[in-house]
């Protein structure tokens, strides 16, 4: 079974910063079947990226999603206000066929 | 345009039984993969299963496997997340979403509400 790690845990910076969220699988992801999901307090998730780099419908350009085989980023470039949420990976390449990381929580410093 | 629509919140006590429902509109139904994923109180999201309404083949998560049955009616465009018998555990707040197509898994586009189930004495 894959595990996810996301690191850090909580991560507190300010708008217009740069953020940098990592995810790491015990073992490689098929493919590059590794997304990126957005949630906000009493919402559903929200898809942002999937294939490890292509943007879901919709999503701004300064969220980017890179890496392969047990290393991924999301990187946002600056970041707007709203951009303050959880951030979950899942890979969906490898039985069982999905797994979600703990998330990370972006925090406004 | 795509939609997911679950059925509304539960009140109910251990050892009873209990079935959520989330119908899917805007696409054809059978030809995607439609999961169910848990979020406890102030927790992560935790995949649980997984149901192609065509041929009606599922998967589970080992953590959930023999805990609770996914089905899916293509008839009715609808699926399915039942327990036969809640533990207080089970509170939690329930999301079913669309996944990919044929063998591709695929990442979840298309989220329902969700569906918060609560189980106390």
């Amino acid at each position: 079974e894959i595990v996810l790690t996301q690191s850090p845990g909580t991560l507190s910076l300010s708008p217009g910063e740069r953020a940098t969220l990592s995810c790491r699988a015990s073992q490689s992801v098929g493919s590059s079947y590794l997304a990126w999901y957005q949630q906000k307090p009493g919402q559903a998730p929200r898809l942002l990226i999937y294939g490890a780099s292509i943007r879901a419908t919709g999503i701004p350009d300064r969220f980017s999603g890179s890496g392969s085989g047990t290393d991924f980023t999301l990187t946002i470039s600056r970041l707007e206000p709203e951009d303050f949420a959880v951030y979950y990976c899942q890979q969906y390449g490898s039985s069982p066929p999905i797994t979600f990381g703990q998330g990370t929580r972006l925090e406004m410093k | 345009e795509v939609q997911l629509v679950q059925s509304g919140a539960e009140v109910k006590k251990p050892g009873e039984s209990l079935k959520i429902s989330c119908k899917g509109s805007g696409y054809s139904f059978s030809n995607y993969w439609i999961g169910w994923v848990r979020q406890m109180p102030g927790k992560g999201l935790e995949w649980m299963a997984i149901i192609y309404p065509g041929d009606s083949d599922t998967r589970y998560s080992p953590s959930f496997q023999g805990q609770v049955t996914i089905s899916a009616d293509k008839s009715i465009s609808t699926a399915y997340l039942q327990w036969s018998s809640l533990k207080a555990s089970d509170t939690a707040m329930y999301y079913c979403a669309r996944f990919g197509s044929g063998n591709y898994y695929g990442s979840a586009g298309y989220w329902g509400q969700g569906t918060l189930v609560t189980v106390s004495s």
